[in-house]
């Protein structure tokens, strides 16, 4: 079967450094997503990954390696209002997302 | 950039009734959109594909009489949840791509309707 595994939950210090790491066992590997989730509200989009390797936008950076099915999305300086669920989704061969269930950051101050 | 507009936020309904929730694409064509469902701190769930000018394609398991989507134009899309039970109850959101770089095929997620049945 296809699965998405990343932490339930995470809990990190305004202004610091986190990672959210997901890891993922799919039929075939055409991307991946990381979407933002505020509570209550809609997914929005953060960055796409289809090389290996670090894509960095800003505060956010995401890295993928296809060889061990592994991303991870890195948040600096960290506000207040990052806190949110952050969601890994592959898109497999028949590009289908496969979505991971979240990951819930809580920011304290 | 691209927006998907979905109505309505919240609906409250008593078991038994229908419920129609629209999803519009604004300032852009969308042939073909998602509607996913959503239960507390769990993954989003697809639903269903919705096909301007042509049945939708729904995944296993989700019931076609029950959920009905119909995809009259470029720019809307509808669900309607028909005789709504308790169970029901969820975070429905539907999405449309809306581009990206490198092939990345975005997905654009309208605000997400939230359904209580009483």
């Amino acid at each position: 079967g296809q699965n998405i595994d990343q932490p339930t939950e995470m809990t990190a210090t305004e202004g610091a450094i986190v990672q959210i790491n997901c890891t993922y066992q799919t039929s075939g590997f055409n991307g991946l997503f990381w979407y933002q989730q505020h509570a209550g509200e809609a997914p929005t989009f953060l960055s796409y990954n289809v090389l290996d390797g670090l894509e960095e936008k800003g505060r956010f950076s995401s890295f993928l390696s296809r060889s061990k099915g592994y991303s991870y999305l890195l948040l600096k300086e960290l506000q207040m209002k990052d806190s949110a669920s952050y969601l890994c989704a592959v898109r497999d061969s028949n590009y289908q997302l496969i979505w991971g269930a979240g990951t819930k950051l809580i920011i304290k101050p | 950039g691209a927006v998907v507009s979905q109505h309505p936020s919240r609906v409250i309904c008593k078991s038994g009734t229908s419920v129609k929730i629209e999803c519009r694409s604004l300032d852009f064509q969308a042939t073909t959109m998602f509607w996913y469902r959503q239960f507390p701190k769990k993954s989003l769930m697809l639903m269903a594909t919705s096909n301007e000018g042509s049945k939708a394609t729904y995944e296993q398991g989700v019931e076609k009489d029950k959920f009905l989507i119909n995809h009259a134009s470029l720019t809307l899309s509808t669900l309607t949840v028909t005789s709504a039970h308790p169970e029901d109850s969820s975070f429905y959101i539907c999405s449309a791509i809306t581009g990206g770089a490198s092939g990345a095929n975005v997905l654009t997620f309208g605000a997400g309707s939230r359904l209580t049945v009483l």
